[in-house]
């Protein structure tokens, strides 16, 4: 079953603007990840996010966690056309080995040049 | 460099035949997993393994089989019983779940496409 379901669907902006995806869960996790993938390609890892972590950062990169809400959130600042892409969060179960991750249907962005 | 290898990038199959997609992954990773992607959606599990000689059914094991003989390797066979084979197939990676370093991370194929003629 999915968990993770991604806001909004797809997503199109101009060079340089800021790009914000969400993520929204059902049930308690350990972390929570979000990926990339290019076009036809396989998945990247951007960042993690430990259940006990409310924000962090990498890059341009900078994702929050509200475990109240079951929800995350992932800002691309000062995006570039090489940043389009879909992204996806993943979350594995609290509980669970930590090793079986559910994704989402992903966010479609399109930045424009 | 180390990384994970899926072949063949493409692959057509007539309907009623078996076909295997190959994963191999020289990271020196215990867990190794298969996804099915389908058009606009997210991942789905068919099956994953955490060690050698040992796998468990996914979301979507229906029509499909793994085999892991090896640590490097968890080929995924997908038999005539899978109703609606043709998709693009992901194989995956991470350390495992024995090992303080498991951040439960994936490392990627660049995957494989199966269309049914």
């Amino acid at each position: 079953s999915q968990q993770g379901e991604e806001d909004p669907q797809a997503l199109s902006i101009q060079e340089g603007e800021n790009a914000t995806m969400n993520c929204s869960y059902k049930t308690s996790i350990n972390n929570l990840q979000w990926y990339r993938q290019n076009s036809g390609r396989g998945l990247v890892h951007l960042i993690l996010i430990r259940s006990n972590e409310r924000e962090k950062h990498s890059g341009r990169l900078r994702v929050t966690l509200d475990t109240s809400k079951k929800s995350s959130s992932l800002l691309i600042t000062a995006s570039r056309a090489a940043d389009t892409a879909s992204y996806f969060c993943a979350t594995d179960g609290e509980g669970a080995s930590g090793s079986r991750l559910t994704f989402g249907e992903g966010t479609q962005l399109t930045v424009n040049p | 460099d180390g990384g994970i290898t899926q072949s063949p990038k493409y692959l057509f199959r007539k309907e009623g035949q078996n076909v295997t997609l190959s994963c191999e992954q020289n990271l020196n990773h215990d867990a190794m997993y298969w996804y099915r992607q389908d058009p606009g959606q997210g991942l789905r599990l068919i099956y994953y393994s955490q060690i050698v000689n040992d796998f468990q059914k996914g979301d979507i094991a229906e029509g499909y089989s793994v085999s892991r003989e090896k640590k490097e390797s968890f080929p995924l066979t997908v038999t005539s019983a899978q109703k609606n084979p043709t998709a693009f197939y992901l194989c995956a990676s991470s350390i495992g779940t024995g090992t303080v370093k498991n951040t439960g991370e994936l490392f990627f194929g660049e995957g494989s496409r199966l269309t049914v003629l």
